[in-house]
């Protein structure tokens, strides 16, 4: 099946800095959705984004399909921007839309 | 993501108790899912539904069991669960199983005892 790695692993950043946080895929793809988790464990949608670039306040997100990855884009950041990022794909010609996710990034934002 | 709620937020039951997780989205959505996130490790699917038919078991035991009445209803039931069983467990909707977005309840954090 299809493999997502996410990196880097982990992530600290002081208040205000900027990071990019990437995502590799092994195949092509139909889906390609960036989540946050915050700390009570809510999943929330930030792209879906399976090409191209989307652009959301501070977030921004690109998806170089044909190359296999996405790169998710955090300006400005802030203490509330902490917690973990998945990326999660869906599998070209898959028979159902699951979702396949990556081992998230977990970001922590010091002020 | 308050087009999709999940009840309860929080369940603590023993092995041999019977419980249901239900998921209601109001998204006018076809397909629903439940994923399993155990501390540590990414979302895994559980099982997919669409227009009410099961569409994929990933494997998943037994002892739960996948109810979908309608597709604006989803249900996970619960019986002699194991302790590797607690974990935070996730519903989804999308439009349809393809080429569409999936959007999360907050999910029911399962422990048992």
């Amino acid at each position: 099946g299809i493999q997502v790695e996410q990196s880097p692993p982990d992530l600290i950043l002081q208040e205000g800095a900027n990071s990019t946080l990437r995502c590799n895929f092994s195949d092509s793809v139909n889906n390609l959705q960036w989540f946050h988790q915050n700390p009570w464990g809510q999943l929330i949608n930030l792209f879906y984004i399976p090409s191209g670039t989307k652009q959301n306040g501070r977030l921004s997100a690109t998806t170089v399909a044909t190359e296999r990855y996405s790169l998710l884009y955090i300006s400005s950041s802030q203490t509330t921007d902490s917690g973990v990022y998945f990326c999660a794909v869906g599998e070209y010609g898959g028979a159902t839309n699951k979702l396949i996710f990556g081992t998230g990034t977990l970001l922590a934002v010091q002020p | 993501e308050t087009g999709v709620t999940q009840t309860p937020r929080h369940l603590v039951m023993g092995m041999t108790n019977k419980k249901s997780l239900k998921c209601e989205q109001h998204l006018g959505h076809n397909a629903m899912y439940w994923y399993k996130q155990s501390a540590k490790k990414p979302l895994e699917l559980m099982f997919v539904y669409n227009f009410k038919e099961q569409t994929e078991n990933n494997s998943v035991p037994s002892r739960f069991s996948p109810e979908c009445p309608n597709s604006s209803h989803l249900f996970l039931h619960l019986h002699t669960l194991q302790p590797e069983d607690s974990a935070l467990y996730l519903c989804a909707s999308s439009p349809r199983t393809s080429n569409q977005p999936q959007h999360f309840g907050d999910g029911t954090r399962l422990s048992i005892l």
